[in-house]
């Protein structure tokens, strides 16, 4: 089975702007989370998706949205870009059970 | 609320030598545990977890942790360090198959092998 894979790798945008990062979990999971790494804050959690359905959020402002779609496929979108949004954007699927599959992340950068 | 503490931001050890990084949790129930490593520019892989059958867990490339809820650790060892082993590793708690898919994780830790 193909892992968890991330679009685009590497992306850099310029503060103010929105951005849409992209993430296909492995076949037949159903559940997608995500989650943001930085040096200073670590590993955060943004949010969780299950069959379309936000279920779970984390400590992140509004301008931090996210969707799945009906093949399981998710997105994440931040508005409003700040210095501060420079991080790895990971995303991991799971199958309904306790493992969390992660995939390559998104490597955001902000100027 | 559950939290995760890695103690030891760097360690060191010489290939060969048993390498030690330690976790300790905090959590108000049972906890589901994970120890994940992550290489350079990559994203994290699943080394082993915990999910209350047997304390001590082996997973993969050689790597063991061991349950010990009197102590709330969940330090992850291996007998003979490699090269390879060179990363971050990085502990973390989920609190329960109900809330499974929100990991909390430790600051980790990076692994230096010196040869």
């Amino acid at each position: 089975k193909a892992g968890v894979t991330q679009t685009p790798r590497y992306l850099i945008k310029t503060r103010g702007q929105q951005v849409t990062l992209s993430c296909s979990p492995i076949s037949g999971h159903r559940s997608v989370s995500w989650y943001q790494q930085t040096p200073g804050q670590g590993l955060q959690f943004l949010f969780e998706y299950f069959s379309e359905t936000q279920r779970n959020k984390g400590n992140f402002p509004g301008r931090f949205s996210g969707r799945q779609f009906s093949n399981s496929r998710s997105e994440m979108n931040v508005s409003t870009l700040e210095l501060g949004d420079s991080a790895l954007y990971l995303c991991a699927s799971s199958q309904g059970t306790d493992t969390q599959y992660f995939g390559p992340g998104t490597r955001l950068t902000v100027l | 609320a559950q939290s995760v503490t890695q103690l030891g931001s760097h360690v060191s050890v010489s290939e060969g030598a048993l390498v030690l990084l330690r976790c300790n949790y905090s959590s108000s129930v049972p906890p589901y545990l994970f120890w994940y490593v992550q290489y350079p520019n990559q994203g994290l892989q699943l080394l082993l977890k915990y999910t209350s059958a047997a304390t001590l867990v082996k997973g993969i490339n050689g790597f063991e942790a061991e349950f010990k809820k009197s102590e709330t650790s969940f330090h992850l060892t291996k007998p003979s360090a490699h090269m390879s082993d060179a990363a971050e590793y990085f502990c973390a708690v989920s609190e329960g198959p109900g809330s499974a898919r929100q990991l909390t994780f430790g600051s980790g830790t990076q692994l230096t092998v010196l040869p």
